[in-house]
């Protein structure tokens, strides 16, 4: 496996289940990011880690968890999640966070909350 | 609030066009802009990164402009192919520490 990757690529959920999210990156990177994209909005900023610490928590509501074990994985754990959570679920990494530093994204995990 | 806008939201043109994509942000103390590429049901790629400081930066067929003081950038494909088919997402970064601001993208259509 090369570059980011997500799973699982699409995910289905009630409002009660409690599933997680998992990303990992083969680049070497020290930064990883939790973006959301949802229909009709542009995408917007989740969560950050670098160096597995937690840098930028953007206003997330508590039902999105996120945790980083190293720098090579991070999850995004979710429960009791409400229909308007359905969205499309982006990883990234770089190589720290800040500067000029490149992301590179992973292909998303598409959640559909019912 | 730094807002950031890509009118229109799709655009379909025929092989062969030279086209421009555009993009506007409302606060013009940034740090930098990228332009990345979305194909449906992937991740995004970036295209091109311009500095606060520089006016335009060529990749390919690609060229990308900034104007800082009217906050506008755009996004020039030259003779464009089928394959640069995809949503096309502008960014801006307001510090070296900041967040990318998105726009919601343009998805381009290119017919053989």
């Amino acid at each position: 496996e090369t570059g980011v990757t997500q799973t699982p690529r699409h995910l289905v959920m009630g409002m009660t289940n409690k599933k997680s999210l998992k990303c990992e990156q083969h680049l070497g990177h020290n930064a990883m990011y939790w973006y959301k994209q949802s229909a009709k909005k542009p995408l917007e900023l989740m969560f950050v880690y670098n160096f597995k610490e937690q840098t930028e928590n953007n206003s997330v509501p508590s039902r999105f968890s996120p945790e980083c074990p190293n720098s090579s994985h991070l999850f995004l754990h979710l429960h009791t999640l409400q229909p308007e959570d359905s969205a499309l679920y982006l990883c990234a990494s770089s190589l720290s966070w800040g500067a000029d530093n490149e992301q590179f994204f992973g292909p998303g995990t598409r959640l559909t909350v019912l | 609030k730094q807002e950031v806008t890509q009118i229109p939201a799709a655009l379909s043109v025929p092989e062969g066009e030279n086209l421009v994509l555009n993009c506007s942000f409302t606060d013009s103390a940034i740090y930098n802009l990228q332009w990345f590429r979305q194909d449906p049901g992937k991740g995004l790629t970036s295209l091109l990164l311009i500095q606060s400081s520089q006016r335009e930066q060529t990749s390919g067929r690609l060229n990308a402009s900034l104007d800082k003081s009217s906050g506008r950038s755009t996004l020039y494909i030259a003779a464009s192919q089928p394959g640069d088919s995809a949503t096309y997402l502008c960014a801006v970064k307001a510090g070296a520490n900041s967040k990318l601001t998105f726009g919601k993208g343009i998805t381009l259509s290119v017919r053989p």
